[in-house]
């Protein structure tokens, strides 16, 4: 089982519309957790930080149950900029980020 | 403020060929780590550098080899390469005590083995 497993997708949605992206993590020692952007042919930048009460940012709403090892991204109110691929990262104190593979978001007019 | 800069940003080799990559971590930061991200994958860790020394190492053959310079800058080294080894290489920067794992990428070094 991979360490970090997310849905490829990819997700085709209209302006306006609401999607939520899962992932789900195997190693129940991790502490960390992120939501990376990663645009076509670019590095993966900092989206959130995922913590377990839940955190909001805007349109972005990332939550965290540690009990099922199950992260969520939901983005409201879809723009065309938000197309890009999302990662899903997990860490454990000192050890090195591990990322899922990615779920690609397209955004269309 | 600087952020993370890498060199070159595309490079083209034959197999058996060996490549160095080069990053400058962002400005206050002391440690470098390096993945390789493949088309359609999400970057994998290959190793980490702090105080000029290998701390942690990924799934990656002895190919694989680093550097890092009294100025936190780093080097990542690829011997005998091969076509598996076409990926975006990408370093990242952090501050090793500040208890947060929180990675800032640079913009990758696209390397392409024919």
């Amino acid at each position: 089982r991979k360490e970090v497993e997310q849905d490829p997708g990819p997700f085709n949605v209209p302006e306006g519309a609401t999607v939520a992206f899962n992932c789900t993590y195997s190693n129940s020692a991790s502490q960390s957790f992120f939501w990376y952007r990663q645009d076509c042919r670019k590095e993966p930048k900092l989206l959130m930080s995922v913590y377990s009460s839940g955190n909001e940012d805007g349109r972005f709403t990332a939550q965290l149950n540690r009990a099922s090892q199950y992260i969520s991204l939901l983005i409201r109110d879809s723009k065309l900029s938000d197309s890009a691929t999302y990662l899903c990262v997990v860490n454990s104190g000192n050890t090195p980020l591990v990322f899922g593979k990615g779920t690609r978001l397209s955004v269309i007019a | 403020d600087a952020g993370v800069t890498q060199s070159p940003t595309h490079l083209i080799k034959t197999r058996g060929q060996q490549v160095t990559l080069r990053c400058s971590p962002k400005s206050g930061h002391d440690t470098v780590s390096w993945y390789q991200q493949a088309l359609g994958q999400g970057p994998q860790f290959i190793f980490q550098y702090y105080e000029e020394e290998e701390r942690q190492r990924g799934n990656f053959p002895d190919r694989f080899s680093g550097h890092q310079f009294p100025n936190y800058s780093s080097e990542l080294n690829v011997n005998a390469l091969l076509l598996g080894d076409s990926a975006l290489y990408l370093c990242a920067s952090s501050r090793w005590t500040s208890g947060n794992p929180e990675q800032f990428f640079g913009p990758g070094t696209r390397l392409t083995v024919l």
